[in-house]
């Protein structure tokens, strides 16, 4: 069974930590995402990648960077965190293209406290 | 731009009644569309895509969905629902040669006996 695995469920950070999110795919795939989701804001891009050491930004990087050193990792980092950045975060990842759709992990939720 | 618009935040039903969830997209030229599903503190599972051809789509569990261009809706539907179909329903658009997907703000099914 393919998939793409979020290393953390819950993580709960304190304001101005370094904090890394990190997701891993099994399935070879080129393209990897990150959103984060909101309550009544649905899913929102933060970054993407469609190469090893590639990225491209979404509609709300501000406050993130993200990292992609192996094809198979695709790591996001929040600088400075901040309680606006509290939130569900999901990584996906697809082959080249957007006709078979995603594959997604099962989320991290991440409280800034 | 792409946009996607789920005209309903929540649609409750009672078990065994038929379920309509609207999709509303906004593309000037053609389109893929998804329809994804979240079950609580899970991450989004796909459950059915149109990329061209035939306009009525049938995905898992008993959903299918019906493209239609000239009103720019692929509205998500199933002739009797379960109280397991409870969960949040993603639409999502993309164009054929993008890299990523647009998503609605979701639409949240509560199935109640």
């Amino acid at each position: 069974d393919v998939k793409v695995t979020q290393s953390s469920r819950y993580l709960v950070k304190r304001t101005g930590e370094k904090v890394f999110l990190e997701c891993v795919q099994d399935m070879d795939h080129e393209n990897m995402f990150w959103y984060r989701q909101d309550p009544g804001l649905g899913l929102r891009l933060i970054y993407f990648s469609y190469d090893v050491k590639m990225k491209e930004k979404g509609d709300i990087p501000e406050g993130y960077s993200v990292s992609r050193e192996k094809k198979e990792r695709f790591s996001l980092i929040l600088e400075s965190a901040s309680t606006n950045q509290t939130s569900m975060y999901l990584c996906a990842s697809s082959l080249p293209g957007t006709a078979l759709g995603y594959t997604f992990g099962s989320g991290t939720r991440l409280t800034v406290v | 731009a792409q946009s996607v618009t789920q005209l309903d935040s929540q649609v409750p039903v009672f078990e065994e009644a038929p379920v309509e969830l609207r999709c509303n997209y906004s593309s000037s030229v053609s389109v893929y569309l998804f329809w994804y599903v979240q079950y609580p503190n899970q991450g989004l599972q796909l459950l059915l895509k149109y990329l061209s051809g035939s306009t009525l789509v049938k995905g898992i569990n008993g959903f299918e969905a019906e493209f239609n261009k000239s009103q720019t809706s692929f509205h998500l539907r199933k002739p009797s629902v379960h109280i397991s179909d409870t969960a949040e329903y993603f639409c999502a658009v993309t164009e054929p040669g993008y890299s990523t997907l647009t998503f609605g703000k979701g639409t949240m099914l509560l199935v109640s006996p």
